[in-house]
């Protein structure tokens, strides 16, 4: 079973400071690890993911997530907020057969202050 | 990148009438589309997958005789909801899965806004 606990349903950031949006994971098999941008009356698209090998992950957007298997954590990053980035966030996990469907947490919004 | 079309983005219907919103892949073949309802401020809530040749499976609380799936080919998958009520009033989302992907990625549509008057 899989699952995911997104941290802050709500996060301010002035603009220009650093964002920071948790996620951790609860997976029993190896997991694909992804994060979704949500604007407005929008469907999903997609920031980033990651699947294997560098941890490290970039996305679009200057946005990047690090895969941290000792703390179960796919947090995801920004140093310097656009007002542009207010949008509300999803984190998804789902196994690497790549068959099944996604499971979201119940995402966050943010918010970016001018 | 592959690209997923929902159609309509916005309808508003009378109580007891039917709706039907189509879910397209535009530059890629899916097998397996997902449909989503998403309530004001929340998460997406998997109603259902959908299959290409096959029944829809439908998740846990969800009726099936009220949320018709068909996905009769490889880069359309439609959902009617059947006579319709206010509480069905909801941004509906579906996604897609590109067959030739491995990584488990899922591509969205705009999403659809239903209105029950």
């Amino acid at each position: 079973a899989q699952s995911v606990t997104q941290l802050g349903s709500h996060v301010s950031v002035s603009e220009g400071a650093l964002v920071l949006l948790r996620c951790n994971y609860s997976s029993s098999v190896p997991p694909y690890l992804f994060w979704y941008v949500q604007y407005p009356n929008q469907g999903l698209q997609l920031l980033l993911k990651y699947t294997t090998g560098a941890t490290l992950v970039k996305g679009i957007n200057g946005f990047e997530a690090e895969f941290k298997k000792s703390e179960t954590s796919f947090h995801l990053t920004k140093p310097s907020a656009h007002m542009s980035d207010a949008a509300e966030y999803f984190c998804a996990v789902s196994d690497q057969t790549g068959a099944n469907n996604l499971f979201f947490g119940t995402g966050t919004r943010l918010t970016v202050i001018p | 990148g592959a690209v997923v079309s929902q159609h309509p983005s916005r309808v508003i219907c009378k109580s007891g009438t039917s709706v039907k919103i189509e879910c397209r892949s535009l530059d890629f073949q899916a097998t397996t589309m997902f449909w989503y309802r998403q309530f004001p401020k929340q998460s997406l809530m998997l109603m259902a997958t959908s299959n290409e040749g096959s029944k829809a499976t439908y998740e846990q609380g969800v009726e099936k005789d009220k949320f018709l799936i068909n996905h009769a080919s490889l880069t359309l998958s439609t959902l009617t909801v059947t006579s319709a009520h206010p509480e069905d009033s909801s941004f509906y989302i579906c996604s897609a899965r590109d067959n030739r992907a491995s990584a488990g990625e899922l591509f969205f549509g705009e999403g659809s806004r239903l209105t029950v008057l």
